[in-house]
């Protein structure tokens, strides 16, 4: 089965540094790759995907995550951090079972930005 | 473009009475839907998961049923609602298995 550890439940950073957040997935085949958004009382929204091109994924809000396979990580960064960045993100991977798939997702890292 | 509704978006209910969450998918055909749990700090939880009408999955067993009467309509319900039940419960579809899924804003669901 597959996998996915978001390490820090919790990252706290001052708004202009860089966000961190760390993501390593367990896989047996050639993953897909998510990083989701959560603000509070709403859904997840999708901020980029890796799926076998590009190792470096640029997504929305000035995010990107890198794909290394012999680390088997993902990490998400952005070079300077804003207010409005302050939510919940999650680390998704797909799972094959025979033809069909499903996401497993990581238990989610609350980003802090202080002013 | 493609939405998602889910509604209600909050919800209050006894132990013991029934539960019905309605989302539904435009701009699109015969997409994936899907039904989650996320309860406080575990992340999200896979209840169900359709690849068509009449086509239901269950990942956990549990008190909860989903139902798909039409192509781009999803349906969860109880029939006797457990304190256990509380928890925002989160809809979404996909065009296919491996592609993003889309989330609709979730119903926050609390029993009493």
């Amino acid at each position: 089965a597959q996998s996915v550890t978001q390490l820090g439940s919790h990252v706290s950073v001052s708004e202009g540094a860089l966000v961190l957040l760390r993501c390593n997935y367990s896989s047996s085949v050639p993953p897909y790759l998510f990083w989701y958004v959560q603000y509070p009382n709403q859904g997840l929204q999708l901020l980029l995907k890796y799926t076998s091109a590009a190792t470096l994924v640029k997504g929305i809000n000035g995010f990107e995550a890198e794909f290394k396979k012999s680390e088997t990580s993902f990490h998400l960064t952005k070079p300077s951090a804003h207010m409005s960045d302050a939510a919940e993100y999650f680390c998704a991977v797909s799972q094959s079972r025979g033809s069909n798939y499903k996401l497993t997702f990581g238990k989610g890292t609350l980003l802090t930005v202080n002013p | 473009s493609q939405t998602i509704h889910q509604w209600p978006a909050t919800l209050v209910q006894p132990v013991g009475s029934p539960l019905s969450l309605e989302c539904t998918v435009e701009g699109t055909s015969n997409p994936n839907l899907y039904w989650y749990r996320q309860a406080a700090g575990r992340g999200l939880q896979l209840l169900f998961y359709s690849v068509g009408i009449g086509q239901i999955s269950s990942e956990v067993p549990q008190n909860l049923s989903a139902s798909r009467p039409q192509d781009r309509q999803f349906i969860l319900s109880s029939k006797k609602l457990l304190l256990s039940d509380s928890g925002f419960y989160l809809c979404a579809w996909s065009a296919a298995f491996n592609q993003p899924q889309h989330f609709g804003d979730g119903t926050r669901l609390s029993i009493l």
